[in-house]
């Protein structure tokens, strides 16, 4: 198994422009997490996903961000427009059906830094 | 809602056991977690407990879980210059799976 595939896996952008993640989840997994790490805040949960439906997005920072899961094997972080606040590694984790453990599994991570 | 501290460093001498320490909020924990982040890497599983059990042992590592006054601990015996990277505790109530983690504790092994 490929794991979970996130991309692109740095990504530097000026101030303004809008930002594009993206999330493969690995095959068969029915949660889907994004969340931001800074060395100031820590590992931060942004918002996850259930059967492809959003269930938990008060972590959402503000209306700049917004995420989309359109089908079971893709997943999009979006910011518009970006700011250097912004700047973070951005990891993707997917998680197995309920009635497990709740283990999920991490993507690389995407290194954002915004100028 | 749900809260979960650590202490931020911890160093240790190379063949030194290492304790890092966590304590959580939710009584309602059914599993507790310790993951493990390299640098450069996005988090692994290293073992999990179920929250009926006391402890747990898997080679080097030995996960203690006390309940009552709701604090997990993570002991690496042997620890090896490897074993340098971030860890993190979380626990979650199973359910929506949503997984509280904690801030995690930077383990550095001197040589």
């Amino acid at each position: 198994d490929a794991g979970v595939i996130q991309s692109p896996r740095h990504e530097v952008t000026e101030m303004g422009q809008e930002v594009t993640l993206r999330c493969k989840p690995i095959s068969g997994h029915n949660s889907l997490f994004w969340y931001r790490q800074t060395m100031m805040r820590g590992l931060e949960l942004l918002i996850y996903f259930n059967n492809n439906v959003p269930i938990d997005d008060s972590g959402m920072p503000e209306d700049r961000f917004s995420a989309k899961m359109p089908n079971a094997s893709f997943s999009t972080l979006k910011i518009q427009p970006s700011e250097p606040r912004d700047s973070a590694v951005y990891f993707c984790a997917s998680s197995k059906p309920p009635g497990s453990p709740d283990t999920q599994y991490f993507g690389p991570g995407t290194r954002l830094t915004v100028l | 809602g749900e809260d979960v501290e650590q202490s931020l460093f911890l160093s240790v001498r190379e063949g030194d056991s290492s304790v890092i320490n966590c304590t959580y909020t939710d009584s309602s924990s059914t599993y507790l977690y310790w993951y493990k982040q390299e640098p450069g890497a996005g988090l692994q599983l290293l073992t999990y407990i179920f929250s009926n059990m006391d402890m747990k042992q898997d080679q080097r590592l030995t996960v203690l879980l006390n309940k009552k006054d709701k604090h997990l601990s993570l002991r690496i015996a042997d620890t090896q210059t490897g074993d340098s990277a971030i860890y993190f505790c979380a626990e979650s109530t199973g359910g929506y799976q949503k997984v509280t983690f904690g801030t995690g504790t930077k383990l550095q092994v001197i040589p």
